[in-house]
């Protein structure tokens, strides 16, 4: 089973400032990997698919990057309502893996 | 706009049944896979059980094979989880997904994912 590790578990940022999200899998995982946002009370919420594709009304200052076994999830200008909770999420074989999640809190 | 509504959760007791159904609007539900994602609360996201368009397909993680069961009604754009012999550690938020493809398999150089989410039902498995 294929294992994803986020870093850093808590990201302490202003709004306005730059985040930058960190995901590794335990092998590679080609571009096959997803990333979702979680607010508290919320279902998650799809971002990025496919490494680095925005999905439908993401804003463009998300960006997702990586393949194999490095991947990055940008925010590059924090809004307020951009504070919440971030998993990456990949697929091999039948299974789906998440991560532990990254919170983002405001600082 | 993709709807996708849960219920049937609850309280039951460890050991017990409970089926969950999620009810689907604002997509043809016949042409897509679905999905159950699930949460512990302040915990992290679990899949559980992945179904193809036609229901041809399951697949099942390991901690809940054997005594879930994942189904579909196309003619009710339902989705279902038959849960039986719960355990504590079943204990959660269940979300349903629509997934992007019809298949549960990479196809086209990409791979599925959760592409929609529903707002979720509590299960609560205690004495």
């Amino acid at each position: 089973e294929i294992v994803l590790t986020q870093s850093p578990a808590t990201l302490s940022l202003s709004p306005g400032e730059r985040a930058t999200l960190s995901c590794r899998a335990s092998q590679s995982v080609s571009r096959y990997l997803a990333w979702y946002q979680q607010k508290p009370g919320q279902a998650p919420r799809l971002l990025i698919s496919g490494a680095s594709n925005r999905a439908t009304g993401i804003p463009a200052r998300f960006s997702g990057s990586g393949s194999g076994t490095d991947f990055t999830l940008t925010i590059s200008s924090l809004e307020p309502e951009d504070f919440a909770v971030y998993y990456c999420q990949q697929r091999s074989d039948w299974r789906y893996t998440f991560g532990q999640g990254t919170k983002l809190e405001i600082k | 706009e993709v709807q996708l509504l849960e219920s049937g959760g609850g309280l039951v007791q460890p050991g017990g049944s409970l089926r969950l159904s999620c009810t689907a609007s604002g997509f043809i539900f016949s042409s897509y896979a679905m999905s159950w994602v699930r949460q512990a609360r302040g915990k992290g996201l679990e899949w559980v059980s992945v179904i193809s368009d036609g229901a041809g397909t399951t697949h099942y993680a390991d901690s809940v094979k054997g005594r879930f069961t994942i189904s579909r009604d196309n003619s009710k754009s339902t989705l279902y989880l038959q849960m039986n012999s719960l355990r504590a550690e079943d204990t959660a938020v269940y979300f349903c997904a629509k997934m992007p493809f019809s298949s549960v398999y990479c196809s086209g150089g990409s791979c599925p994912y959760f592409h929609y989410w529903g707002q979720g039902t509590l299960v609560t498995v205690s004495s």
